[in-house]
């Protein structure tokens, strides 16, 4: 079975500070891969997502990049954090065909102090 | 281009009764709906889906929705409300012009009364 693994799970860090989130996806090859971020009391808002290893779209300029240095792993990143960075982060993975239907992590709550 | 709009931005039950949250789309093409169910500091996990087959969709937990093209709307109904019903649930939907590119609602959150 296929499962879905993202850390860490909490992080607070200062204005400044990098940002690394990890994701691994285990028991399927060539996933599309997504970041979502969801803000306190707001849907979900997708930042990027990736349909090979290296192909990155992104949805919404900002502060964030992501990498996908191996098949079934995204990195979510920044060289400094801002205050507005602090959300939700959710990684999440579909199957490599247009059904729709995604398969989510746990998440990374990440407050930026 | 799609969108999705939940009605309602909480919603009250009492444990036993029945649980209806609504769901109204827009979509230049054909949609797929889902509704995705997030418990406190959770990923969200899908309840059910409709992809253009029977318009009435059985999911998990009890839950079931409708797909009502003339009335845009994918209506998320349960008889009869658990305790552990209690999360924030998500419409979405995707078009054939947005592969991979789902379109969220902004959620309901349900509290279950004892």
């Amino acid at each position: 079975s296929q499962t879905i693994h993202q850390w860490p799970a909490t992080l607070v860090q200062p204005v400044g500070s990098p940002l690394s989130l990890e994701c691994t996806v285990e028991g399927t090859s060539n996933p599309n891969l997504y970041w979502y971020r969801q803000a306190a009391g707001r849907g979900l808002q997708l930042l990027f997502y990736s349909v090979g290893i290296g192909q990155i779209s992104s949805e919404v300029p900002q502060n964030l990049s992501a990498s996908r240095p191996q098949d079934r792993q995204f990195i979510l990143s920044s060289k400094k954090l801002l205050l507005s960075d602090s959300g939700f982060y959710l990684c999440a993975w579909s199957y490599g065909q247009p059904t729709g239907e995604l398969f989510f992590g746990e998440g990374s709550r990440l407050t930026v102090l | 281009a799609q969108s999705v709009t939940q009605l309602d931005s909480h919603v009250s039950v009492s444990e036993g009764t029945p649980v209806l949250l609504r769901c109204n789309y827009s979509s230049s093409y054909s949609p797929s709906l889902f509704w995705y169910v997030q418990h406190p500091n959770k990923g969200l996990q899908l309840l059910l889906k409709y992809t253009s087959a029977a318009t009435l969709v059985k999911g998990i937990n009890g839950f079931e929705a409708e797909f009502k093209k003339s009335e845009t709307s994918f209506h998320l109904t349960k008889p009869s409300a658990h305790m552990s019903d209690a999360a924030e649930y998500f419409c979405v939907v995707s078009g054939s012009d947005s592969w991979g590119k789902l379109q969220f609602g902004a959620g309901t959150q349900v509290v279950v009364t004892p």
